[in-house]
């Protein structure tokens, strides 16, 4: 069993640049995909990127994932930020079958 | 379009049973394995089990293994999740996804 350890909150202005990084607790962040969740306040949480670096249709482009080997850990990536970036952002795993989730990051941009 | 669609808000009281549901459209749902996701009140994700209609094959998490069950029917596209006797710690908002869809979740409110 693993955990993923996100940091609780970051801020950062708008049109500004943002990473939030989501770290592994034991083996390899590159044998299990790495998902990343946007949760906007009153509202279910939607796919931002899947696969470590997939993006789903409709995602702009400002949104990128990637993995670290050397960190053991994912990052996701949100640039030129706006103020509907302001979320709740989950990244999640798989231990065998198993589902893991990172306890989120509050994203607030001002 | 891959479509996620849960059952309504519920309201119960302690004890009784509750089955809520799933149901997914737009892709083959025997190929797929459908998640099911708790959230507390101003609280994380939390992953509840797994299942794969195409077999039923079902995982859960230690966490709620013996609390809930998971289910599906694969002849109306649909999965559920299900509690014999319900507590109040269970009052959350429930969500499936079959990754990278959600369905729009459903609210669980147990009060006596």
């Amino acid at each position: 069993n693993f955990m993923l350890t996100q940091p609780h909150s970051v801020s950062e202005s708008p049109g500004k640049t943002v990473t939030i990084s989501c770290t592994r607790s034991s083996g390899s962040i590159a044998s299990n995909y790495v998902q990343w969740y946007q949760q906007r306040p009153g509202s279910s949480p939607t796919t931002v990127i899947y696969e470590d670096n997939q993006r789903p249709s409709g995602v702009p482009d400002r949104f990128s994932g990637s993995i670290d080997s050397s960190s053991n850990s994912a990052s996701l990536t949100i640039s030129g930020l706006k103020t509907e970036d302001e979320a709740d952002y989950y990244c999640q795993s798989y231990d065998s079958s198993n589902w893991v989730f990172g306890g989120g990051t509050k994203l607030t941009v001002l | 379009e891959v479509q996620l669609v849960q059952s309504g808000a519920e309201v119960k009281k302690p004890g009784e049973s509750l089955k809520i549901s799933c149901k997914g459209s737009g892709y083959s749902f025997t190929s797929y394995w459908i998640g099911w996701v708790r959230q507390m009140p101003g609280k994380g994700l939390e992953w509840m089990g797994i299942i794969y209609p195409g077999d039923s094959d079902t995982r859960y998490s230690p966490s709620f293994q013996g609390q809930v069950t998971i289910s599906a029917d694969k002849s109306i596209s649909t999965a559920y999740l299900q509690w014999s006797s319900l507590k109040a710690s269970d009052t959350a908002m429930y969500y499936c996804a079959v990754t990278p869809y959600w369905g729009q979740g459903t609210l669980v409110t147990v009060s006596s």
